[in-house]
């Protein structure tokens, strides 16, 4: 099974900082996806196939990556983006998440 | 539009029973395999079941083979998971998740707590 390692567990930032979310692998995966979730809700898809935004996500959200190591940014934080980020893998099973990444305000 | 609208948790005694419901609409289900995540109270995401479109093929964690069962009801749009031999450790929001690769639409969840 795939271990998927989130980092760091917590940010605190601001309103329009920008950000950079990592998830890396314990071995190699073909195709990587984000979700965000916040509380009290499912979790919403934002990013697959590690780069490609869902439908209806703006464009501040952008992922790369491949491999073992890949990246969630988001360009300029607004305050509907603090929330709880995943991680997911697909290309080997099982599928595997990640332990998430919680953006705080500061 | 999609929907997904979880049903049937509630309050279990350990070794008990329960099965969820999964109530898919807005799309043509039989053309999607299906899934069912969970996630303990302030806990990440769990990966629990896959049944594929038609139903022959099917995945479980280990955490839970042998005790739950996932099925779906293409005529009803409806999945289901059955759970028994319940634990503690099996408290969570249930949620049913439709994809194969990426999950791309989640229903609410419903909650299953195990206790005495």
């Amino acid at each position: 099974e795939i271990v998927l390692t989130q980092s760091p567990g917590t940010l605190s930032l601001s309103p329009g900082e920008r950000t950079t979310l990592s998830c890396r692998a314990s071995q190699s995966v073909s195709k990587l996806v984000w979700y965000q979730q916040k509380p009290g809700q499912a979790p919403r898809l934002l990013i697959s196939g590690a780069s490609i935004r869902a439908t209806g996500i703006p464009d501040r959200f952008s992922g790369s990556g491949s491999g073992t190591d890949f990246t969630l940014t988001i360009s300029r934080l607004e305050p509907e983006d603090f929330a709880v980020y995943y991680c997911q893998q697909y290309g080997n099973s099982p599928r595997t998440f990640g332990q998430g990444t919680k953006v705080e305000i500061k | 539009e999609v929907q997904l609208v979880e049903s049937g948790g509630g309050l279990v005694q350990p070794g008990g029973s329960l099965r969820l419901s999964c109530a898919a609409s807005g799309f043509t289900f039989n053309t999607f395999p299906m899934n069912w995540v969970r996630q303990a109270p302030g806990k990440g995401l769990d990966y629990i079941s896959f049944i594929s479109r038609y139903g022959d093929d099917i995945y479980y964690a280990d955490s839970v083979k042998g005790r739950f069962t996932i099925s779906r009801d293409n005529a009803k749009n409806s999945l289901y998971l059955q759970m028994n031999s319940l634990r503690a450790e099996d408290t969570a929001v249930y949620y049913c998740a439709r994809g194969d690769r990426e999950f791309d639409f989640w229903g609410q969840g419903t909650l299953v707590t195990v206790s005495s």
